[in-house]
């Protein structure tokens, strides 16, 4: 059974610093891996979704990478900004029937 | 649409009642996913559809909760008797395939009191 877990669980920055969020998976067998923000009281925005194949996707100032051997999946974010405050999820897609499996996400504040 | 859809935005049902929410995926997305946000951040799947035809149902429970998605119509949500337990936020996520390099688009979701 795939778990997703997220560490840490809050995270607080001044505004400038880069970062890293952390993302990992019991079950290496994955098809692909999807991060998402979601702001109070919103739905999900997908940000970048790396394919099992794939190590790593860049969105601006994102950038997301896939460890399968080790179950593990960062996103880093340079240079944050206040507007990125959110929460950030993952979700790992390990069955053939493309059931997400969530992380319990990290709570991010960046501080002007 | 360009955006997956779904009404309503918030529902109140007293203990007891029914709950219908719907949701229209984005045009062309053979697969609709219905996720349930209970507390903050805990996500749980319910069931997908790969056009009317229910892909995987593993995450919906057995009483209670059923849902369709018919030709020509969005894609619905029914809780019968509803319980307090029930009062999460419904999200309904609709791709193109359900693997690969295919993403899920997610709705703004329907958030469910039950009082």
């Amino acid at each position: 059974k795939q778990e997703v877990t997220q560490i840490p669980a809050a995270l607080s920055v001044p505004e400038g610093e880069n970062l890293v969020l952390n993302c990992s998976f019991t079950d290496s067998a994955i098809y692909n891996l999807q991060w998402f923000r979601q702001d109070p009281g919103k739905g999900l925005t997908s940000l970048l979704l790396i394919q099992s194949s794939q190590r790593e996707q860049t969105s601006g100032r994102l950038n997301a990478s896939l460890d399968k051997s080790s179950g593990r999946s960062t996103l880093y974010i340079a240079a944050s900004q206040p507007g990125d405050s959110a929460t950030y999820l993952c979700a790992a897609n390990s069955g053939n029937t493309g059931k997400l499996i969530f992380g319990q996400g990290t709570t991010l504040q960046v501080k002007p | 649409g360009e955006e997956v859809a779904q009404t309503p935005k918030h529902l109140v049902r007293g203990e007891g009642q029914k709950a219908k929410l719907y949701c229209a995926p984005i045009k062309g997305h053979s697969y609709v996913f219905w996720y349930q946000q209970v507390l903050k951040n805990e996500f749980k799947f319910l069931i997908s559809f790969q056009n009317e035809n229910v892909f995987d149902e593993t995450g919906m429970p057995k009483e209670r909760f059923s849902a369709k998605c018919l030709p020509n119509s969005p894609c619905s949500l029914e809780i019968q008797a509803t319980k307090l337990e029930d009062s999460a936020v419904y999200f309904c996520a609709s791709s193109q395939s359900p693997q690969g390099g295919y993403e899920q688009y997610f709705g703004p979701g329907t958030r469910l009191t039950v009082t």
